[in-house]
């Protein structure tokens, strides 16, 4: 079964202190996998796509990458409002475009 | 619009009673997804279209829930006879080809009583 898993599920940091937040993925075959960053009250943002191991995206303080098993997402010198839940996904190869998510990360930055 | 549109942004309703939950994607999408998201969880697969067909429902919970895209672009996701489990944000997001990123909407917070 086509399974993603997050980890840590929360995450505190103090402000410049950098960490990496992990998506493992169990899939028959990985068409794409996808970071979206969400704030509480509203929909996920979209942040990444990754489509074969070894790529890496970057975009601000953010940079993903993504191997045969999981992906990280590297968090530089976070700031405070860096502060949401980020949100990991992948579309498998199964005869359906669906998205599959994992639970989450919560991540606070404090000032 | 810039974005997908979701109408209303919360819904009130009581048990048993019927609710429609509407989603205006970004012009030109093909592609249209619904999910539901409880609190504290990923956002849950129900359906999504290719064009105005369902090209997988297999996440539609009962024969309760569903969905149409008749004319290719804005959806109407339908809800009988509601109960308190059916609870949850409902999120709707479109891209512009299957396989392609897809752009969420802020929600509809459905709140049966």
């Amino acid at each position: 079964e086509d399974q993603v898993t997050q980890s840590p599920e929360a995450l505190r940091l103090q402000e410049g202190e950098s960490s990496s937040l992990n998506c493992s993925y169990t899939v028959s075959g990985l068409r794409g996998l996808f970071w979206y960053r969400q704030d509480p009250g509203k929909g996920p943002e979209f942040l990444f796509t990754l489509y074969s191991a070894g790529e890496e995206k970057e975009k601000e303080r953010l940079k993903a990458t993504l191997t045969k098993k999981e992906s990280f997402l590297h968090i530089t010198a976070p700031k405070p409002e860096d502060s949401a839940t980020y949100l990991c996904a992948v579309q498998p190869y199964s005869g359906t475009y669906k998205y599959i998510f994992g639970t989450g990360t919560r991540l606070k930055v404090l000032a | 619009g810039a974005g997908v549109s979701q109408t209303p942004s919360n819904k009130v309703t009581e048990k048993g009673k019927y609710v429609e939950l509407r989603c205006d994607p970004i012009s030109g999408h093909t592609a249209l997804y619904w999910y539901r998201q409880s609190l504290g969880q990923g956002p849950e697969f129900l359906i999504y279209f290719q064009g105005t067909g369902a090209a997988d429902d297999s996440g539609l919970p009962n024969d309760r829930f569903f969905a149409v895209r008749p004319e290719g672009s804005v959806s109407t996701l339908k809800i009988q006879r509601t109960e308190r489990g059916d609870s949850a944000v409902y999120l709707c997001a479109s891209s512009v080809e299957v396989g392609t990123e897809a752009f969420f909407g802020q929600g509809t917070r459905l709140t049966v009583v």
